[in-house]
């Protein structure tokens, strides 16, 4: 079945690009049937959707996100990317990589913002 | 945005309970809501979606109703692994969003 991992630096400073990856396996990202998002959980908070990317590139992205974020797919390689820029305390997280329709989810990665 | 409101934000109830979470949301999105399960240290876990309608392989003591802004998801005979926190999201509108969330303890 199809599974999603997410891969990326667990610290980044401030104000630097937090940057992560998401690979999948056990089927193709090239479907026009879904759409790649990107979700974050705030240490003991709930789920805040960030944006989705297709595999033709379309995006859409939260706008209270839209600002610092960007999405890129890589079809070759069966991946999606995810880039913050200018992160501050407040983008630690967990960040997971979701296929839509409600999953399947990846793992789940934390990511802390600190110097 | 559309706004979702759960309720209770926690509960504890005992093995065999029923229990039931209630989501609100700030405008109506038909039946194009999700339900969640998210175990401590887990990524969240499909239930329901749409609204009534149980993912593949979870258990039949989980149930989800309504329709337009007002939605109920129901645990009947709570069983000790139902231990988590619960989510519901709206999948009508973008940016997707998601309750405030409701954890279930065990007494």
């Amino acid at each position: 079945q199809v599974q999603l991992q997410e891969s990326g630096p667990g610290l980044v400073k401030p104000s630097q690009t937090l940057s992560l990856t998401c690979t999948v396996s056990g089927g193709s990202i090239s479907t026009d049937s879904f759409y790649w998002s990107w979700i974050r959980q705030h240490p003991e908070k709930g789920l805040e959707w960030i944006g989705y990317i297709y595999s033709s590139g379309s995006t859409y992205y939260n706008p209270s996100l839209r600002s610092r974020v960007s999405m890129s797919i890589d079809t070759s390689r069966n991946q999606f990317s995810l880039s913050l820029r200018s992160v501050t305390a407040t983008d630690t997280a967990v960040y997971y990589c979701v296929r839509s329709g409600g999953g399947p989810w990846g793992q789940g990665t934390l990511v802390t913002v600190s110097s | 945005d559309i706004q979702m409101t759960q309720s209770p934000s926690s509960v504890s109830a005992s093995v065999g309970d029923r229990v039931t979470i209630t989501c609100r949301a700030s405008q109506g999105v038909s039946n194009w809501l999700a339900w969640y399960q998210q175990r401590p240290g887990k990524a969240p876990k499909l239930l329901i979606y749409p609204a009534s309608s149980l993912q593949s392989g979870v258990p039949s003591r989980f149930s989800g109703s309504g329709s337009g802004t007002d939605f109920t998801l129901t645990i009947n005979s709570l069983q000790p692994e139902d231990s988590a926190t619960y989510y519901c999201q709206q999948a009508t509108a973008f940016p997707r969003t998601f309750g405030g969330g409701t954890k279930v303890e065990i007494k």
